[in-house]
């Protein structure tokens, strides 16, 4: 059985960055797509982004450009990085796995709340 | 990006009874070529993962009891829960997975009456 698990800071100030990493457990990390989507407090979901396991990825532009996945398969692990953060940023962030490019998300993490404040 | 919007936000539903959620597209999910609609459905419960239900419209994930179901196709999808349990209390969400950025619906909040 598939597990992903996030890791991080729960808290970062505003202005630097969120850096989140998620172990993959139960399978191998490549073959499939690999997604974050985040959810502010009592708020719907957000598609941050993903990436392939070949390390080709996407972001959503509403970030502005602030996101950075990557992919470390000697791990089995991915990461999220987001810059310049703000409160705005607030919300607990998962990871997700899909079994292709246009597939849903079938395996989700616990998910991580990350809190942005001073 | 393609918009998804749920009707309606919150509805309480009678243990037994039906719950419909319906799910609108700003634009159609719905891939010609191979007649599929590129549009699940999630379960999401306080403190949990969303949980994926149903895709292709109406495929039900396994292990997903058949109590759930999902139909339409193009800019129109419906959820519904036959014979609401207590268990089944939860947000749902749709999501489109046919182009990027993927997106999701607001949410409706399934309580019991």
């Amino acid at each position: 059985q598939v597990q992903l698990q996030e890791s991080g800071p729960g808290l970062v100030k505003p202005s630097e960055t969120l850096s989140l990493a998620c172990t993959v457990s139960g399978g191998s990390i490549s073959s499939y797509y690999w997604g974050w989507v985040r959810q502010p407090p009592g708020k719907g979901l957000e598609w941050i982004g993903y990436i392939y396991y070949t390390g080709s990825t996407h972001y959503n532009p509403s970030l502005k450009r602030r996101g950075t996945i990557s992919l470390d398969t000697s791990k089995n692990q991915f990461s999220l990085k987001l810059t310049s953060v703000t409160a705005a940023d607030t919300a607990v962030y998962y990871c997700a796995r899909a079994d292709g490019y246009q597939m849903p998300y079938d395996y989700w993490g616990q998910g991580t709340l990350v809190t942005v404040s001073s | 990006d393609i918009v998804m919007t749920q009707s309606p936000d919150s509805l309480a539903v009678s243990l037994g009874e039906r719950a419909t959620i319906n799910c609108k597209s700003s634009q159609s999910v719905l891939d010609n070529s191979n007649n599929n609609n590129y549009l699940a459905w999630y379960q999401q419960k306080p403190g949990q993962p969303p949980k994926l239900l149903i895709y292709w419209a109406s495929t039900r994930e396994s292990g997903v009891p058949d109590r759930f179901s999902g139909s339409g196709s193009g800019t129109d999808f419906t959820l519904t829960i036959s014979n609401l349990q207590a268990e089944d209390v939860a947000v749902y969400y749709c999501h489109q997975f046919y182009t990027l950025p993927r997106t999701f619906g607001q949410g409706t909040k399934v309580e019991i009456k």
